[in-house]
């Protein structure tokens, strides 16, 4: 089955820095690719998304890519703010709506 | 829509006892998903539904676990002879088939002492 990992599992940045977040895959049928954002108490949120037929997407300051020939994919996070605090996870799946394989999250600090 | 709904959002429960939890899904969504967190982990699927059918169930799901969906719409997560093991956060999810990406619920944070 699809095995997700990721990396690094605790991230501390300055205001204003970029983070990056990266993930490996094993299954070369996943085709769609997710990151969830979950802070204290809540359930994961889902901040951005990619199919295997796009290399690279952006969402503001956020944008993810892909290297399906590799098998990794990576969050990045420009110009942080406190409220990127959170855990991030990346995920893999077949398609957008069957289960997801999750990796074991990143905490992410953004120091002010 | 107030999106995906966990009832409760806690329960502590002594080891040997039987809870159940319920989960109120987006309601247009037609697939409904399980999954369990435990700390420092990322969420692990359990089972899955396409309207009252249920489409998989994860080896996690051991035979203490029993999942429902009767009409199609809410559904429900019975543990029986609960172990400390089980506790964890128990995460709903909702989608609509044909459509990317899925929407969580808060969960239910489940304590076994």
């Amino acid at each position: 089955g699809e095995n997700v990992e990721q990396h690094p599992s605790t991230l501390s940045v300055q205001e204003g820095d970029s983070a990056v977040i990266k993930c490996t895959y094993s299954d070369s049928a996943s085709n769609y690719f997710p990151w969830y954002k979950q802070e204290l108490g809540k359930g994961p949120q889902l901040i951005i998304d990619i199919r295997s037929n796009v290399g690279e997407k952006k969402d503001q300051r956020i944008a993810v890519t892909l290297n399906k020939t590799a098998k990794h994919f990576s969050l990045h996070i420009t110009e942080t703010q406190p409220e990127d605090s959170a855990v991030y996870f990346c995920a893999a799946s077949m398609t957008g709506n069957t289960p997801l394989v999750f990796g074991k999250g990143t905490r992410l600090s953004v120091i002010a | 829509d107030t999106g995906v709904s966990q009832n409760p959002r806690h329960k502590i429960t002594k080891r040997g006892q039987n809870v159940t939890f319920r989960c109120d899904p987006i309601s247009e969504h037609n697939r409904l998903y399980w999954y369990r967190q435990t700390l420092g982990q990322g969420p692990e699927f359990l089972t899955y539904f396409q309207n009252e059918a249920q489409l998989e169930k994860s080896r996690l799901l051991s035979d203490r676990f029993s999942a429902e969906r009767p009409k199609g719409s809410f559904s429900t997560l019975e543990i029986q002879r609960t172990e400390q093991g089980d506790s964890a956060m128990y995460l709903c999810a909702s989608s609509l088939e044909g459509n990317y990406g899925y929407t969580f619920g808060s969960g239910t944070r489940l304590t076994v002492v």
